[in-house]
């Protein structure tokens, strides 16, 4: 079954924990995205990758990295979350560029305390 | 304003009704536009892609406005399934990889 899976779908953790949240997909896509959505916010673009080993800035990257060592995998790391990254997150992945339909996960939500 | 703007409802439909929202857009020369649908913060999912010569597909049809930047989505003889949050997408000219999204219009539809 194509689908892009992330883990973990819930987290509490402290502030200044590190912390990563997963991505894979099996749909062999080469593009990839993280977003946040929040209350009243429509989704917004954290970092996106083109291909393995190439990533870039989205709209709201402060705080957050990510990497891109293999087709499948998109992990987004917090080195030191901070309350107002409390959010619910999810990760993408398409075929192609923007104009083309995105696969979504199911879900990270994220509480910092 | 807004880069792309959503009533956010929520629209409180009848069951087999008729209904049909808005989304508007604030960059003239955007490219592609979607319609997505996200079922009770779930992840969203494409609902339909909205061509400059309008789309249908079964029920659904999205119309695309460019003299006055805004897609439409209509819903015709609504279920009670096609309650959720409808979300407005639209790819800006020049970029390949950046998605704009509307905050999402809530539809509940009723027995």
């Amino acid at each position: 079954e194509a689908q892009v899976t992330q883990n973990p779908r819930y987290l509490i953790t402290v502030t200044g924990k590190k912390l990563t949240v997963t991505c894979s997909q099996n749909m062999n896509h080469e593009y990839m995205s993280w977003y946040r959505q929040d209350p009243g916010l429509g989704l917004r673009q954290i970092y996106y990758s083109m291909n393995v080993e190439v990533t870039d800035k989205g709209d709201v990257p402060e705080g957050y990295k990510v990497s891109r060592k293999e087709k499948r995998n998109f992990p987004l790391i917090l080195e030191s979350p901070s309350p107002n990254q409390t959010s619910l997150y999810f990760c993408a992945s398409s075929s192609g560029p923007a104009n083309t339909e995105a696969f979504f996960g199911q879900g990270t939500r994220l509480t910092v305390v | 304003r807004k880069e792309v703007e959503q009533d956010p409802g929520p629209f409180n439909v009848p069951e087999g009704a008729t209904v049909a929202f808005n989304c508007t857009y604030s960059n003239s020369a955007s490219q592609s536009f979607f319609w997505y649908r996200q079922d009770c913060r779930k992840e969203p999912k494409l609902l339909m892609s909205v061509y400059s010569s309008g789309n249908e597909d079964g029920r659904f049809t999205a119309q695309l406005n460019r003299a006055s930047q805004y897609i439409s989505l209509l819903i015709r003889d609504s279920k009670l399934s096609d309650s959720a949050t409808y979300l407005c997408v639209v790819n800006p000219q020049g970029s390949n990889y950046q998605l704009i999204w509307g905050a999402g219009t809530k539809l509940i539809i009723k027995p």
